[in-house]
């Protein structure tokens, strides 16, 4: 149904290795973010970008990388360097300050 | 800081009986407030913000300032609300443009 979309569904890394979760959007939207939500935690800022080009940490950047060279597109890295990455991840885009739009998710297990 | 609190992990109802999902936030000026609501296997997706002032799905919110809350209410709950709920509050100052989300609340309603 367009608006954001996330891709893979589903992903399953090893230990030591470094993945990419996509994140495209087609709503024009200036800002995305990425969240990572966890059973009784809510969710969690990863990266947030304002602008192409440009982008800030959140509340648990450690571990994790993103780039902002395009509008529609805002891809996450997970890297080895993040302790606990098994985890369900969420990408959101908006009109800055205003309501946040939400993909359906990718699911990171680490084998 | 600016926090959203969620009191409840789990509300059980049972159908027909109201409902009210506790949300109380800390911030000192003026909150932006949303409700966000994830049906199984659907997407992350905004019920209600307290500026439109709407009522969707027969929830409303009221924000109540002397006593920073933002309670989300249904006088008669169906089958069909069971979801994860989540209150967000749009900040300002060092978050400002993002939400801060609550941990969550998981609406259970049985037959």
């Amino acid at each position: 149904d367009g608006g954001i979309t996330q891709s893979p569904k589903y992903l399953f890394r090893k230990e030591g290795q470094n993945v990419t979760l996509s994140c495209e959007q087609n709503l024009n939207h200036d800002a995305m973010y990425w969240y990572r939500q966890d059973p009784g935690q809510g969710l969690r800022l990863i990266y947030y970008s304002q602008i192409v080009n440009d982008f800030q940490k959140g509340d648990i950047a450690e571990g994790y990388s993103v780039s902002r060279e395009k509008k529609e597109s805002f891809p996450l890295t997970v890297t080895s360097a993040q302790k606990n990455p098994t985890a369900f991840y969420l990408c959101a885009s908006s009109i800055w300050g205003d309501e946040q739009f939400f993909g359906p998710g990718t699911r990171l297990t680490v084998l | 800081a600016q926090r959203v609190t969620q009191p409840e992990k789990l509300l059980s109802v049972f159908k027909g009986a109201p409902v009210e999902l506790k949300c109380n936030y800390s911030y000192s000026g003026s909150p932006e407030l949303f409700w966000y609501v994830q049906y199984s296997r659907q997407r992350l997706q905004l019920l209600l913000r307290h500026i439109s002032r709407e009522s969707i799905k027969g929830f409303t919110a009221d924000l109540n300032k002397g006593e920073t809350s933002f309670h989300l209410k249904k006088p008669f709950a169906q089958e069909e609300d069971s979801a994860m709920y989540y209150c967000a509050l749009l900040g300002h100052g060092g978050s400002q443009g993002n939400l801060i989300f609550g941990k969550g609340t998981k609406l259970s309603v049985k037959p």
